[in-house]
């Protein structure tokens, strides 16, 4: 069973909208989410992260909603760029799992900003 | 700033051979390294956990006498994959913890490809 899942499977939107990829989990124990950006050929990059005593994420262009009650967060890209072309992956953990690097990713949203 | 080296970044091996890949944290004192492998058409699976003074803790599917790790100090990990197989083509990936910033940071990954 697919602990966390990722939706759309790829999205393309035209620079300066805003992109909203979604996430859901299944494990009411994981309490950590960060996303990671991952360009190819690169290592993936943590984003931004949230826990569950915030419902509200914000870096920047980044934000991201956290729906404890329904398992879900998506991640909102304000005023995409065509840099922001790449995989994201969200992820879960239990604090422990912060503090370890045990992660359960997602399959990835693949994002494609056209100028 | 914190880095993770990883190497090396692509590899071909003969099937049923052995390939050994290493990861550098440099920057930061790695207490724990986390080693995930995205198969074809998949997510980052965690195969094993890896904490300074702690025995490697492997997933279900993965074993120690398949992909045996070694974690001798804060700052380099290796891991082999043994009797490489069509199965175990993927990228692999190495996450080094920095517990001063409670984050973990990627290598960019050792692409195996198998004969």
């Amino acid at each position: 069973q697919q602990q966390v899942r990722q939706s759309p499977q790829s999205l393309t939107v035209w620079e300066g909208e805003t992109a909203i990829l979604n996430c859901s989990y299944e494990d009411s124990t994981f309490d950590y989410f960060p996303w990671y950006r991952l360009f190819p050929g690169e290592s993936p990059a943590l984003l931004i992260a949230i826990r569950p005593v915030s419902n509200k994420k914000e870096d920047g262009r980044f934000t991201i909603f956290f729906n404890k009650r329904e398992k879900k967060l998506s991640l909102h890209i304000t005023d995409s760029q065509p840099g922001d072309s790449a995989t994201y992956f969200c992820a879960a953990s239990e604090d422990t799992g912060a503090n370890t690097g045990k992660l359960t990713f997602g399959h990835g949203t693949i994002l494609r900003v056209h100028p | 700033g914190a880095l993770v080296y990883q190497y090396p970044r692509r590899t071909i091996c003969k099937s049923g051979t052995s390939m050994r890949m290493e990861c550098q944290a440099v920057g930061f004192q790695a207490t724990s390294v986390a080693w995930y492998r995205q198969s074809p058409q998949k997510t980052f699976e965690l195969i094993a956990l890896s904490t300074v003074n702690s025995a490697i803790k492997y997933e279900q599917n993965f074993t120690q006498e398949k992909f045996p790790i070694s974690h001798p100090n804060l700052s380099f990990s290796s891991m082999t994959v043994l009797n490489a197989y069509l199965e175990d083509r993927g990228l692999y990936l190495c996450g080094a913890r920095d517990p001063g910033r409670n984050t973990l940071y990627f290598g960019a990954g050792t692409r195996l490809s198998v004969l």
